[in-house]
């Protein structure tokens, strides 16, 4: 059965400073995904990775994905209170399962 | 283009009731999947949808059934609705090919009483 870690579930940070936040999985897949969500909203699309090695940056925001290790991580750099939301890691199995299995989240609060 | 579409946003119902929820994926997309999200349980996975075939399902109780018509719109049912069944409910549409990523609409709500 296919498990998606992610750690930390909390951070706290103040503005400018980085941080990351890592997502570990279980069964071998190379489809990755990482979503934000805002309080009482909708998952919204951040980065889709596709193959080892992959790396994606939007912003301050910056995934990779290492399918040797099953680790992904998200880097936030120089943050910034917006960035404020819960973040969310999911994989799917290899094959194409069209099913998400996702990390139980973890939920950023930047400080000014 | 228009994103994935679900309807309603908010819904109140009382336990023992049944409940239709609704979604249109985007244009073009024929794969539609359902998710619950709930504090304590997260965001796991219903069924997914493909042409009007189910091909892969979670696990969540018969009371929980979907399906899907020949424009790829889909809807989820819930019978004998328990307060348990509190949740938002997602739906995320995708396009096939290596590629395509999970796009996910605005969910429903939904309070059990």
């Amino acid at each position: 059965e296919l498990k998606v870690e992610q750690n930390p579930l909390f951070l706290s940070m103040q503005e400018g400073k980085n941080y990351t936040i890592y997502c570990n999985y279980s069964t071998t897949s190379d489809r990755l995904y990482w979503y934000r969500q805002d309080p009482g909203k909708s998952l919204e699309s951040l980065f889709v990775l596709l193959s080892n090695g992959a790396v994606k940056q939007e912003g301050r925001l910056m995934a990779s994905l290492d399918t040797k290790a099953r680790l992904s991580t998200l880097h936030i750099t120089a943050a910034v209170h917006d960035l404020s939301a819960t973040y969310f890691c999911a994989v799917d199995l290899q094959g194409g399962s069209e099913k998400l299995v996702f990390g139980k989240g973890t939920k950023l609060t930047v400080n000014p | 283009k228009a994103g994935v579409t679900q309807t309603p946003r908010y819904l109140i119902k009382t336990r023992g009731q049944q409940v239709t929820l609704s979604c249109s994926p985007i244009s073009g997309h024929r794969s539609v999947s359902w998710y619950q999200q709930t504090p304590g349980q997260g965001l796991q996975f219903l069924f997914e949808y493909f042409s009007e075939t189910q091909r892969n399902k979670g696990n969540f109780p018969g009371r929980f059934s979907g399906r899907q018509f020949s424009n790829s719109r889909s809807e989820m049912n819930v019978s004998t609705l328990e307060l348990g069944d509190s949740a938002l409910y997602l739906c995320a549409s995708r396009r096939e090919g290596p590629g395509g990523g999970y796009t996910f609409g605005s969910g429903t709500r939904l309070t059990v009483v």
